[in-house]
């Protein structure tokens, strides 16, 4: 079974400033997905970014992006210029791409905090 | 565009209730529907999730239970709750392969009491 670990419970950043965010992960395979998720103090879980395990290129968007370390099984989050709405529970995410049907394992979560 | 409801948005039922939970997607056709669980300090735990109409998956043994009557109508269901089961539930749809990105409703905030 796969596992995620987000070692930093609680983290906070001012605004403008860059935060990096942790995730590891354990899996034996070889072919899956990797995913930040970022859930606002309004509840509804959206995607922030994803990364496919078979390209070696780290993803970005826009102010977001990933140090995807497939070897270590590490996938962390650089958020940079904080924005005040970024402040948000952040969930790592793990889903195995050789599965019938795609279902994400998650980290238990980050609390960021964008202090203005 | 794709849209998903949940409702209620927050319960609250003593113990021994029944409970029916329901979600709702549009604007797409045989999503894969899952219901997750929230408890404080433990993440997102999956409960159930489903691939077709009446086809349930259960991830966790426990006192819930899950139901697909039409293609985009899932349903979370107990005869009868206990005070673990209150936590936050989340419902959540994708299109399965080649779209990895999962859409998740406003969830519903249970208390037993």
């Amino acid at each position: 079974a796969q596992t995620v670990t987000q070692s930093q419970p609680e983290m906070s950043v001012q605004e403008a400033e860059t935060v990096t965010l942790s995730c590891t992960y354990d899996t034996s395979e070889s072919n899956y997905y990797l995913f930040w998720y970022k859930q606002p103090p309004s509840r509804q879980m959206i995607l922030v970014i994803r990364q496919e395990a078979y390209k070696q290129q780290n993803a970005t968007e826009n102010r977001f992006s990933v140090n995807f370390q497939k070897a270590a099984k590490s996938f962390s989050l650089k958020i940079s210029d904080s924005q005040l709405g970024d402040t948000a529970m952040y969930f790592c995410a793990f889903m195995n791409s050789g599965a019938g049907s795609y279902q994400l394992t998650f980290g238990k979560g980050t609390k960021l905090s964008v202090i203005p | 565009s794709q849209t998903i409801h949940q409702w209620p948005a927050t319960l609250v039922q003593p113990v021994g209730s029944p409970l029916s939970l329901e979600c709702t997607v549009e604007g797409t056709s045989n999503p894969n529907l899952y219901w997750y669980r929230q408890a404080a300090g433990r993440g997102l735990q999956l409960l159930f999730y489903s691939v077709g109409i009446g086809q349930i998956s259960s991830e966790v043994p426990q006192n819930l239970s899950a139901s697909r009557p039409q293609d985009r109508q899932f349903i979370l269901s107990s005869k009868k709750l206990l005070l673990s089961d209150s936590g936050f539930y989340l419902c959540a749809w994708d299109s399965g392969p080649m779209n990895t990105e999962a859409f998740f409703g406003q969830g519903t905030r249970l208390t037993v009491v």
